[in-house]
Formats: structure tokens, sequence, C-alpha cells
């Protein structure tokens, strides 16, 4: 069965520094998203993509984040300057040609563990 | 705006027991359903969803969820927990727009008993 896969699993960086997290979604699908979960928290929506362009993001998602679809395959996050508070799991998904406001629903990866020292 | 409340942070319930996990749902227009399962150290796995045709869903692993709008609820159930259901439960919401997103409840870890 198709997945979203994720690299790297585990990423420790020092603040200050710039992260991309990598996202492969599956193949045939249109909708990408960005989600995060801190340590014990709830899983919180950070962005979606479609058509190349940012549907909707959060307040988290402030100038300090962007996303990419480089090259038709990949989808990236990049945190420029990572702060303590960055520390979460980062989830990738994505949503077939329907899109989840039509029932279609998202698939998740297994994550990366950003971890900011 | 959409959102979910998870009664519950933590359940626990005997090997063979009834599983009730409770979600209510808050919408301004008819929402779309799902619960999602969360292993430890892994990403999230869709249990079931409801897109407003059978108010009765089944999911995988023997779950079902219903959606009663009355109550504003979609309860989690399954008729007998087994130990590798012990993980972590998120009952999710989005609006009927294509490019929506889903909203997660807070999630409730679910323990077995032996």
């Amino acid at each position: 069965e198709p997945e979203v896969t994720q690299t790297p699993s585990h990423q420790v960086t020092q603040m200050g520094q710039e992260v991309i997290l990598r996202c492969v979604p599956i193949s045939n699908h249109l909708y990408f998203y960005w989600y995060r979960q801190i340590l014990g928290q709830k899983v919180e929506f950070l962005v979606s993509f479609y058509n190349n362009e940012i549907s909707e993001k959060s307040e988290i998602f402030d100038d300090q984040f962007s996303v990419e679809r480089p090259d038709g395959s990949n989808f990236t996050l990049k945190i420029r300057s990572t702060k303590l508070e960055d520390s979460a799991m980062y989830f990738c998904a994505s949503s077939g040609s329907t899109g989840v406001g039509l029932g279609s629903p998202l698939h998740f990866g297994n994550g990366t563990r950003l971890t900011v020292t | 705006a959409q959102s979910v409340t998870q009664l519950g942070s933590h359940v626990s319930v005997s090997e063979g027991a009834l599983v009730l996990l409770r979600c209510n749902y808050s919408s301004s227009v008819p929402p779309y359903l799902f619960w999602y399962v969360q292993y430890p150290n892994q990403g999230l796995q869709l249990l079931l969803k409801y897109t407003s045709a059978a108010t009765l869903v089944k999911g995988i692993n023997g779950f079902e969820a219903e959606f009663k709008k009355s109550e504003t609820s979609f309860h989690l159930t399954k008729p007998s927990a087994h130990m590798s259901d012990a993980a972590e439960y998120f009952c999710a919401v989005s609006a009927k727009n294509r490019d929506d997103k889903i909203i997660f409840g807070k999630g409730t870890r679910l323990h077995i008993l032996p």
C-alpha cells in the first residue's frame, strides 16, 4: 500500500540553526499538510498546500516557517532559525484528488522528531 | 470553525471488556468526522471516517463509531478490547470544503489491563 515517507526520523539541531524536514507524499495525491505534535500534547495543524501554493496556515506557521514542493515529489518544511519551543514531532500528510473536505482522509507519515538544544 | 472535544485523556479497560472513547464535535456546517490511532513512535493511522452516508461507521480492527447529530457526538467503540489496542486515539473533524484541513482533538490514551 502506498505510504507517506518522512526523513530523517530524528533530527537534533542547535537553537538558531535552519532545518529542513523532508516528505514524499503518496504519488497521486494533490493536497499536502504539515502537522506538529509537542510531546504529550495534541496534534496541531501547521499548513496546507495545494496547486503549488499555501491554502491555509495556522498561527504557529509564522515567518520562520516555509514549505516547498521543489520537484513534484518531495514536500519540505523549513524552519529558518529554530527555537527551543520548536522541539516536536512533525508529521507530513497527504490527501487524494478530492481533498479532505470531500471525505478523502489524510494519510500520515511516521514523523520526524525534531530536538532543538 | 470546527473543533472536537475528547472526554478523558486516559481510559483504562480490561482485556475483553467494552471500549468506549468519547468525542463531541462543534461545527457550523455538517462535518466530516474521523478517528485516528497512533501507536508508540508511529504516525497516525485512519481507523474510520464519517462522510454523511451511514451514521454507524465500521472501521479497522473491530472499531466502530456512531454519528449522532442530536448529541453532536461521534463516540468510538469496540465490543472486546485486545492488548494490541493500547494506543493513543484522536478524534478529528473537517468541514466539507475541498481543501480544508483536519482538526484533531487532544487525544485519549487507551490502556488495556490484563
